[in-house]
């Protein structure tokens, strides 16, 4: 699975915009971009994921750049509770019989202010 | 949607005892189970990969006869610390796939052993 690089660290005011950004130069044209956070001490909660175009559900939306080298994860009105380690994770879609394991990077850790 | 249930939430143990954890798939078959550990400000990092039914693949450098897996049914998995010591305490997490709902993160096991 192709490496992502993160910031350690952002922070944003509530109810702003929190865009956390992933890198991904080498990504391959199968690989899903995904993204999960973590809440202090409870396991990972998937967020998002896409391949090429952009997405959005009712957590996040998620941009991907036309080259697919990176991608942004964004948070439309930030709340406390968004406060977390936010993971962006590079595989093959999982699916199928396709259900290897997610490796995890170092994150950012997103901090939501009053 | 999937639901994984996993307990105990957090244990404190005496140095050379054994504590098991458990993960439960409430509503769907987990075919694949994977396990992972997290020490304090990092990362999750994986230990093993089981599959229903089949011995436990190790990451290297985990210690397969000191974490014991077991995956004997498609609903439940168990990770076993053996003779536990205090390098040991951290923060356990099941990841299971199955049933449809890709990964399904546990709400995690935080151990400490005194």
């Amino acid at each position: 699975d192709a490496k992502t690089t993160q910031p350690p660290s952002m922070d944003c005011a509530e109810g702003r915009a929190a865009n956390l950004p992933c890198n991904h130069s080498t990504i391959s044209g199968n690989e899903y971009v995904y993204w999960y956070r973590q809440i202090h001490s409870q396991g990972p909660q998937y967020i998002i994921h896409g391949l090429k175009n952009n997405e959005t559900n009712e957590m996040a939306s998620l941009i991907i750049t036309e080259d697919r080298k990176s991608s942004t994860l964004i948070l439309p009105h930030a709340t406390l509770r968004d406060t977390a380690v936010y993971y962006c994770i590079v595989r093959v879609k999982a699916g199928g019989t396709s259900y290897g394991k997610l490796t995890f990077g170092q994150g950012t850790i997103l901090t939501v202010h009053p | 949607g999937a639901v994984v249930s996993q307990h105990p939430s957090w244990v404190i143990c005496k140095s050379g005892t054994s504590v098991k954890i458990e993960c439960r798939s409430l509503d769907f078959q987990a075919t694949t189970m994977f396990w992972y550990r997290q020490f304090p400000k990092q990362s999750l990092m994986l230990m093993a990969t089981s599959n229903e039914g089949s011995k436990a693949t190790y990451e290297q450098g985990v210690e397969k006869d000191k974490f014991l897996i077991n995956h004997a049914s498609l609903t439940l998995s168990t990770l076993t610390v053996t003779s536990a010591h205090p390098e040991d305490s951290s923060f356990y997490i099941c990841n299971s796939v199955g049933g449809g709902y890709g990964y399904t993160f546990g709400s995690g096991t935080r151990l400490t052993v005194v």
